[in-house]
């Protein structure tokens, strides 16, 4: 149970092209969802929060114009990197958490490894 | 400010050799402390939820315990298999986000 399904799993594209990433939470539903990017051996960051059917939350400093979040159903969530640049090239990972209760741990999607040429 | 600081950064083990891995915490709150596997390439795989202090949870030859300024993963006998990152990261009360650490990365060699 708990499986997160990102899609993508890796995007080579040029600069200045925008990136739609997928995540679905494939057997719960998840009124919240997270993104997040790693840089190699370096941990986790969060991006921003997903919520259905309101606007995501942005962490300080993460461009809201730049990284557009659309949560339409308690199933998917989507990451559009627009216009990207060499500098997004990174992994992003989606979680997911399953709906009522705070305390249930995230769940994570496998990933996407976004680079630009 | 809530800080989540892992250690060691690295840590190689013979196979059989166990160990403990060590996460410190600063959170006003704590909601609950988690514990992750990562492999190269993946996104994080869940192992356990520490919510109060004195709290342990087992899988396999993996333990998990929490005091209230940090939490211990402790591999018993570690395999190959067991090679990976391994997360630990906090939730403060009232708030939906996670703190992670830096991981710490295990390797253990037949």
């Amino acid at each position: 149970g708990a499986v997160v399904s990102q899609h993508p799993s890796w995007v080579i594209c040029k600069s200045g092209t925008s990136v739609k990433i997928e995540c679905r939470s494939l057997d719960f539903q998840a009124t919240t969802m997270f993104w997040y990017r790693q840089f190699p051996k370096q941990s986790l960051m969060l991006m921003a929060t997903s919520n259905e059917g309101s606007k995501a939350t942005y962490e300080q400093g993460v461009e809201k114009d730049k990284f557009l979040i659309n949560h339409a159903s308690l199933t998917l969530s989507t990451l559009t990197v627009t216009s990207a640049h060499p500098e997004d090239s990174s992994f992003y990972i989606c979680s997911a958490r399953a709906l009522g209760d705070v305390n249930q741990p995230q769940h994570f999607g496998d990933g996407t490894r976004l680079s630009i040429l | 400010e809530d800080q989540v600081t892992q250690s060691p950064e690295a840590l190689r083990l013979q196979e059989g050799e166990s160990s403990s891995l060590n996460c410190s915490y600063t959170v006003s709150g704590l909601r609950g402390l988690f514990w992750y596997r990562q492999d190269p390439g993946k996104g994080p795989e869940f192992l356990f939820t520490l919510y109060s202090a004195g709290e342990e949870k087992e899988k396999e030859r993996l333990k998990a315990t929490l005091t209230k300024k940090e939490s211990f993963l402790h591999i018993t006998a570690p395999k190959p298999e067991d090679s990976a990152t391994y997360l630990c990261a906090v939730q403060r009360g009232g708030y939906n986000k996670l703190i992670f650490g830096a991981g710490t990365r295990l390797a253990v060699h037949p």
